[in-house]
């Protein structure tokens, strides 16, 4: 069964909108952390946020945010004032508590392209 | 930047060739996980050391093996090489086991099999 799931191939933007990418998960495990990693076309892997299972509120940093509904189990990226530099891969990730469950497990990826 | 060395950047081989992948973490990492991304599989998580000993083992082939060293730096190996193993393969570390800790991706090695 698919664990994380990106229902968005590829998002056209507007330069200095907000864009949201979607992202759900599936765990039984109490205890997981959600991840999101932006892969420009020179290939790395950039960390841009974190959110905890037991985090009471959303996770912020700078520009991006997470949108986490718990119930609904989806981690939402929002990116606030889209710019040029956004434009490259967005990839949802889970962590899960269980020991011996070590590894990130990723979604398919998001393109986004940013418009001038 | 994310501290996290991967070398060579690229590798051009031949089928049935053997290839060494190396990763140095970030400074105070314990922990070190390789991942292979392909067009077809995504991102597959591969192998996982700490501090030395093998903790988790993902859809990593048989001709593929890996170790971490006692300065922890980390080797993947990749052996008998066929055309689907192309692809970029990644290190990542991290400080420890919890699950809230960042996992803290190297460059990739992209790994062309001819």
């Amino acid at each position: 069964a698919q664990k994380i799931t990106q229902t968005q191939p590829g998002m056209f933007v507007q330069e200095k909108e907000a864009v949201t990418l979607d992202c759900t998960y599936d765990t039984s495990d109490p205890s997981y952390g959600l991840f999101w990693y932006k892969q420009p076309s020179s290939g790395e892997m950039i960390f841009l946020i974190y959110q905890g299972s037991y985090d009471q509120q959303n996770a912020t940093e700078g520009r991006y945010s997470l949108n986490f509904q718990k119930a609904r189990k989806s981690a939402n990226l929002v990116i606030s004032a889209s710019q040029l530099g956004d434009s490259a891969m967005y990839f949802c990730a889970m962590r899960e508590g269980s020991q011996g469950a070590q590894k990130l497990v990723f979604g398919q990826g998001t393109r986004l392209t940013i418009n001038p | 930047d994310s501290g996290v060395t991967q070398t060579p950047k690229h590798l051009i081989t031949a089928t049935g060739q053997r290839v060494t992948l190396r990763c140095s973490p970030r400074s105070g990492d314990l922990s070190v996980y390789w991942y292979q991304q392909s067009l077809d599989q995504g991102l597959q998580f591969l192998i996982q050391y700490y501090n030395g000993e093998e903790r988790a083992k993902g859809n990593i082939l048989e001709r593929f093996s890996a170790q971490q060293f006692p300065d922890l730096h980390s080797e993947l190996n990749l052996s008998s090489l066929e055309l689907g193993d192309s692809a970029l393969y990644f290190c990542a570390s991290s400080v420890s086991l919890a699950v809230q800790e960042t996992q803290y991706f190297g460059p990739g090695t992209r790994l062309l099999v001819l």
